[in-house]
C-alpha cells in the first residue's frame, strides 16, 4: 500500500529565505512521486514529478525536489522564497504512474516580508 | 492548455437531496477522477473512470456514485446528501502519457 506523510501543516518563511517542505512516502514498488501546488480558490497544478529518471527533479517556478530512496523522502526546496509562492503544497505518490495518486495532507506555505 | 471545468463553484443543498456535480474536460483524456478535499486530510479519491461507462471505486466511495456517459464528462452523484459530505470537491483528468493530472477549480458543497 502507498502512503505519504507531510511534516508540518504550516510553514512560514521570510521572503528571500530557503523553502523546505518535507515529504516522506511508503510504497511497495518503486514509486512515482509528485508535488502539486494549490493557489487560493484554484485547483491543483503540477509542480514537478519523479518517474525513476534523475533523482534531482526540477520543476516550475524555481522549485526542485530530490528523491532519496534510503530515506524514503522527496522533499521540496526553493533557494529563495517569493511572496507569490504562498500557497498550499501537496506531495503525492503512485505505484502506477499518474493514476490513483495518494496525496499527503498538505503544507500551507506563508511568505512574510 | 487543458481545461477542466466544474459546473458550480459553490452549492448549498439540504440533507437528503440528490446532488449532481458535473465536470467536463476538453482534451479527450480517458482517465478522470473525483476527489474531496478537507482541511487536515488532504485529497481523498472518491471514484475514477478510465473510459466511457467504466468506473472504479477509490478510497472513500460510500455515499457517492458516478456517471460517465461521454468521454469528456464525468459526474459525481450524492444519492442522499448528508452533512458529513460538506466538502470541497475536485475533478481531475489525466493526460495521455499518464503522468500529469489537470484539476478543475473545485466545487464547495455545503449540506445543511
Amino acid at each position: 500500500a502507498q502512503s505519504v506523510t507531510q511534516l508540518g501543516s504550516h510553514v512560514s518563511v521570510s521572503e528571500g529565505a530557503l523553502v523546505l517542505l518535507r515529504c516522506n512516502y511508503s510504497s511497495s514498488v518503486p514509486p512515482y512521486l509528485f508535488w502539486y501546488v494549490q493557489y487560493p480558490n484554484q485547483g491543483l497544478q503540477l509542480l514537478l514529478k519523479y518517474t525513476s529518471a534523475a533523482t534531482l527533479v526540477k520543476g516550475i517556478n524555481g522549485f526542485e525536489a530530490e528523491f532519496k530512496k534510503s530515506e524514503t523522502s522527496f522533499h521540496l526546496t526553493k533557494p529563495s522564497a517569493h511572496m507569490s509562492d504562498a500557497a498550499e503544497y501537496f506531495c503525492a505518490v503512485s505505484e502506477s504512474g499518474g493514476n490513483k495518486l495518494t496525496f499527503g495532507t498538505g503544507t500551507q506555505l506563508k511568505v512574510e516580508l | 492548455d487543458v481545461k477542466v471545468t466544474q459546473s458550480s463553484r459553490y452549492l448549498v443543498k439540504r440533507t437528503g437531496e440528490k446532488v449532481f456535480l458535473e465536470c467536463v474536460q476538453d482534451m479527450d483524456h480517458e482517465n478522470m477522477f473525483w476527489y474531496r478535499q478537507d482541511p487536515g486530510l488532504g485529497l481523498r479519491l472518491i471514484y475514477f473512470s478510465y473510459d466511457v461507462k467504466m468506473k472504479e471505486k477509490g478510497d472513500i466511495p460510500e455515499g457517492y456514485s458516478v456517471s460517465r456517459e461521454k468521454k469528456e464528462r464525468f459526474s459525481l452523484i450524492l444519492e442522499s446528501a448528508s452533512t458529513n459530505q460538506t466538502s470541497m470537491y475536485l475533478c481531475a483528468s489525466l493526460n495521455t502519457n499518464g503522468e500529469k493530472l489537470f484539476f478543475g477549480s473545485g466545487t464547495q458543497l455545503s449540506v445543511l
